[in-house]
């Protein structure tokens, strides 16, 4: 069945420091991949997102890559600060014509120390 | 907007009782998912609705669970009889199919405790 999976489960890094975060998906038709951050006791948050079209797209100091052919994409976070910290997740969604679902991967926990 | 909007935003319950959470999506949005999230088994869809009509309920965990989607603004997910195990916070988000923006819109989620 589809599958995402996410690498690490956690991650811990000094302020300033860049932190990347691995998915890997099953579902070759999967064509939309978005990223979510979500703080403690808050909802999951869309950060960045990505198509199958595209191989790479930046907002700021983040950063999403995607290689359709290895079935893998990753998020880069440059320059972390503290209000990073958080659990982020990946996702991938095959989506045509009314078909919109998303598979979670399992977190990856981000801590950055001041 | 106010976003998506879950109630109740808490509920203590005991085994055995009946469950009843609820959800308006954006107004708008035609799709609506509901998901489970737990620290043993992360984020999982349970069901989601286009257009009011169920679309996938794979993940709906066994017969105690239900959903109704009746009208485009309200939607409900039901639990009878609750367990222990039901004990998680559950996540309504919704998204528009029609305009090709595929970006998903988390409510605040409502922690059950069933006691």
């Amino acid at each position: 069945g589809e599958n995402v999976e996410q690498h690490p489960s956690t991650l811990s890094v000094q302020e300033g420091d860049s932190a990347v975060i691995k998915c890997t998906y099953s579902d070759s038709a999967s064509n939309y991949f978005p990223w979510y951050k979500q703080e403690l006791g808050k909802r999951p948050q869309l950060i960045i997102d990505i198509r199958s079209n595209v191989g790479e797209k930046k907002d700021q100091r983040i950063a999403v890559t995607l290689n359709k052919t290895a079935k893998h994409f990753s998020l880069h976070i440059t320059e972390t600060q503290p209000e990073d910290s958080a659990v982020y997740f990946c996702a991938a969604g095959a989506f045509s014509g009314g078909y919109n679902k998303l598979i979670f991967g399992a977190g990856t926990r981000l801590a950055v120390h001041p | 907007d106010a976003g998506v909007i879950q109630s109740p935003r808490h509920e203590v319950t005991e085994m055995g009782q009946e469950v009843t959470l609820r959800c308006k999506p954006i107004s708008g949005h035609n799709s609506l998912f509901w998901y489970r999230q737990t620290m043993m088994r992360g984020l999982e869809l349970l069901i989601y609705f286009n257009n009011n009509v169920p679309i996938d309920d794979s993940g709906m965990p066994e017969d105690r669970f239900s959903a109704k989607m009746p009208n485009a603004s309200f939607s409900t997910l039901k639990i009878q009889p609750s367990e222990p195990r039901d004990s998680a916070v559950y996540f309504c988000a919704s998204s528009s199919t029609g305009t090709g923006a595929y970006e998903q819109y988390f409510g605040p989620g409502t922690r059950l405790t069933v006691t």
